[in-house]
């Protein structure tokens, strides 16, 4: 059984830096991406980025120069670091793992997709002077 | 990036009835779509993957149809347990969300 426990600061002033771990028991660490989510009070989800293994990045296009995820393969734990936050990073913050399904082969090569199983518990995250 | 529209945002039934949500993609996404399911202060829980997989553990009267860029989540025979926000999501091209769509008790 797979679970998810994060924590980090839940409380920040605008301009400083967002950091959150999120530590995966059981499961493979290595096969899985692994996801940052968040959802603004009141609102819906949004993807903010992932990470692998080897520690392969991708981050949604509009928080690029901002967002930094990074893997501790050593601990089995992956961090969140959102720079120069206001109000509007206001949200509850999810980590998750995204598992890996076999997409067939395209342009002679091995392709896979990752669907988010299992989730954390969340962490809110309040921006406020 | 992708831009997923569900619809409709709010659904009333009741206990007992079918109820479709419908998720559309702003290009084809094949079958990566995902659905979950979101109660008030909780992580979202998935329900449907490849576009029509029930999760394990899930009851058999979710169930999920659609390739390219039209989606359905069905419910059938509501429960009391059902009420609660339904979001997809495509995982073809990184990751994005519906805005939601919330079941609520008519």
């Amino acid at each position: 059984q797979v679970r998810l426990q994060q924590w980090g600061a839940g409380l920040l002033k605008p301009s400083e830096t967002l950091s959150l771990t999120c530590a995966v028991f059981g499961g493979s660490f290595s096969e899985n991406y692994w996801s940052w989510i968040r959802q603004p009070p009141g609102k819906g989800l949004e993807w903010i980025g992932e990470v692998n293994y080897s520690g392969s990045t991708s981050y949604k296009s509009s928080l690029k120069g901002r967002v930094s995820i990074s893997v501790d393969t050593s601990k089995n734990q992956f961090s969140l670091r959102l720079s120069s936050v206001t109000a509007a990073d206001t949200a509850v913050y999810y980590c998750a793992r995204g598992r890996r399904e076999f997409g067939g082969i395209i342009a002679m090569a091995l392709t896979y997709y990752y669907h988010m199983d299992v989730w954390g518990k969340g962490t809110t995250v309040t921006v406020s002077s | 990036d992708i831009q997923m529209t569900q619809s409709p945002s709010t659904v009333s039934a009741s206990v007992g009835d079918r109820v479709t949500i419908t998720c559309r993609a702003s290009e084809s996404v094949i079958s990566w779509l995902a659905w979950y399911q979101q109660k008030p202060g909780k992580a979202p829980k998935l329900l449907i993957y490849k576009a029509s997989t029930l999760e394990s553990g899930v009851p058999s009267r979710f169930s999920g149809s659609g390739s390219g860029t039209e989606f359905t989540l069905t419910i059938t025979s509501l429960q009391p347990d059902d009420f609660a926000t339904y979001y997809c999501q495509q995982y073809k091209s990184n990751y994005s969300f519906g805005q939601g769509t919330k079941l609520q008790i008519k």
